[in-house]
C-alpha cells in the first residue's frame, strides 16, 4: 500500500514570495489533514477535510495561507505571501473517515521543509 | 481545552538500557492518548494509542506505555533500547480530528 506522498520535499524562498505544496493521501482515506511543525515544536493542526469539504480550518492564517481538496483526494496548501515565521515543515496526513468503526490512525507523509529567507 | 506536556526534551541513554519518556496531559473530554515516533526526515508513525479499556497499552517495536488517570499522564517505556530507536518522540492527546502534540523529545541511542 502506498503511503501519503508529498512534494517537494524542500523549498528554498525569499519572505514576501509564494510558495505550494502537493500532497497525494492513501488510496480511499477519505479525511486530510494539513500540519505545521515549527522547529522544536510538535505539529500543529492547520486545516482537515473530510473529502473535499472543510472540517476544521480554525487554526489556518487565512489572511495568508490557503488550502482546497478539489476533487477530494490530493490537496494543495499555499502560503502568499511568505513570512519568515512561516519556515517550518508542512505534514500531510490522511485517515479513513471520521466516524468510521474505531479510531482512524493518521498516516502522515515526509513533509516539504520550507525555509524563508 | 487539552494539552500535553513532555517533561524532557533530550534523553540519551545507552544501548540495551531501559527507557522511560514521560508524558503527561489536560483534556477536558474523553482522553484518547497516543504517541508518534518521527526518524529524521520522515513522517510521523503511530507507535501506540489509548483509546479505552486496559492501561497499559502495547505498541510496535516494543514499546508500551500505560495510562494513569489520577496522575494524567502516559509515560512510554521499552525494557531495552536499540540504536535504531534514535528518534524524536512525540506525545498527542486528541478527539480523532484535533491531535495536540506535545513539545517531543528526541531519544539518543549510545552505542
Amino acid at each position: 500500500e502506498a503511503g501519503v506522498a508529498q512534494s517537494p520535499r524542500y523549498k528554498i524562498i525569499e519572505k514576501r514570495q509564494s510558495v505550494a505544496f502537493w500532497c497525494n493521501p492513501i488510496s480511499g482515506h477519505a479525511t486530510l489533514y494539513w500540519y505545521q511543525q515549527i522547529l522544536g515544536q510538535g505539529p500543529k493542526l492547520l486545516i482537515q477535510f473530510q473529502n473535499n469539504g472543510v472540517v476544521d480550518d480554525s487554526q489556518l492564517p487565512k489572511d495568508r495561507f490557503s488550502a482546497e481538496r478539489l476533487k477530494g483526494v490530493d490537496s494543495t496548501l499555499k502560503i502568499q505571501p511568505a513570512k519568515l515565521e512561516d519556515s517550518a515543515v508542512y505534514l500531510c496526513a490522511s485517515s479513513q473517515a471520521l466516524g468510521d468503526r474505531g479510531f482512524p490512525e493518521q498516516f502522515f507523509g515526509p513533509g516539504t521543509r520550507l525555509t524563508v529567507l | 481545552a487539552q494539552s500535553v506536556t513532555q517533561l524532557d526534551s533530550q534523553v540519551p541513554v545507552f544501548e540495551e538500557a531501559p527507557v522511560e519518556l514521560r508524558c503527561n496531559y489536560s483534556s477536558s473530554v474523553s482522553v484518547y492518548l497516543f504517541w508518534y515516533v518521527q526518524y529524521p526526515n520522515q513522517g510521523l508513525q503511530l507507535l501506540l494509542k489509548y483509546l479505552s479499556g486496559s492501561t497499559l497499552v502495547k505498541g510496535i517495536n516494543g514499546f508500551e506505555a500505560e495510562f494513569n488517570k489520577s496522575q494524567t499522564s502516559f509515560h512510554l517505556r521499552k525494557p531495552s533500547v536499540h540504536i535504531s530507536d534514535t528518534a524524536e518522540y512525540f506525545c498527542a492527546v486528541g478527539p480523532a480530528n484535533n491531535l495536540f502534540f506535545g513539545t517531543g523529545t528526541r531519544l539518543t541511542v549510545i552505542p
